[in-house]
């Protein structure tokens, strides 16, 4: 299975600063065919599911506001928000799904600071 | 509106069985996989189980290999997991995830609010 890890476990940054979560995977999970990452980054409010933020380690869904933005590529992966807002508190995962089964990390906590 | 709705969750002895729904809504259920992820309390996430669409190929962790059948009903648009033997480490929210494409190993593009399995005597 691949292992992803994440860093750092929790962070605690000021309204309008930047955070920054990486994430890294046990073996690459660029897809060599389609020159695809198949990562995914997820938020994950108190009390609520998980909501898909960014897939293809880069591609934003519809809806998700443009501080949130990814990079990356092979085994090692950003999670950017470029200015922390209030409703951003929340934990932060990545997923590979480039094999079964599909992973997650561990998970990264944003607080404001 | 895609719109996901698990049922089945409860309270339950070790060794007990139980069986989850997926109410699914807004979408052409049978065109995409379909998982079952877990969340054990304060924990993170862990993929349990998937399947493709038509409901022909079946997928499981480890941990749960033997014990947990997943299947669907697409006429009912329904997803489902039998989960026998049950243990304690089984505890958790179990979300419903529609898999954004065909394929049961993809990112998953919508969560149900899950139901919680408790397994304790």
């Amino acid at each position: 299975d691949i292992v992803m890890t994440q860093s750092p476990d929790s962070l605690a940054v000021s309204l309008g600063e930047r955070a920054t979560i990486n994430c890294k995977s046990s073996q690459s999970v660029l897809y060599s065919s389609n020159d695809k990452n198949y990562l995914g980054w997820y938020q994950q409010k108190p009390g609520q599911p998980p909501k898909l933020l960014i897939s293809w380690a880069s591609s934003r869904e519809l809806g998700v506001p443009d501080r949130f933005s990814g990079s990356g590529s092979g085994t090692d992966f950003t999670l950017t928000i470029s200015s922390l807002q209030a409703e951003d508190v929340a934990v932060y995962y990545c997923q590979q799904y480039y094999n079964t089964p599909s992973t997650f990390g561990p998970g990264t906590k944003v607080d404001i600071k | 509106e895609v719109q996901l709705l698990e049922s089945g969750g409860g309270l339950v002895q070790p060794g007990g069985s139980l069986r989850l729904s997926c109410a699914a809504s807004g979408f052409t259920f049978s065109t995409f996989s379909m998982s079952w992820v877990r969340q054990a309390p304060g924990k993170g996430l862990e993929w349990v189980s998937g399947i493709s669409g038509s409901g022909g190929d079946t997928y499981y962790a480890d941990s749960v290999k033997g014990r947990f059948t997943i299947s669907r009903d697409n006429s009912k648009n329904t997803l489902y997991l039998q989960m026998n033997s049950l243990r304690a480490e089984d505890t958790a929210v179990f979300y419903c995830a529609k898999s954004a494409s065909g394929s049961t190993t993809y990112y998953f593009d919508y969560w149900g609010q899950g139901t919680l399995v408790t397994v304790s005597s």
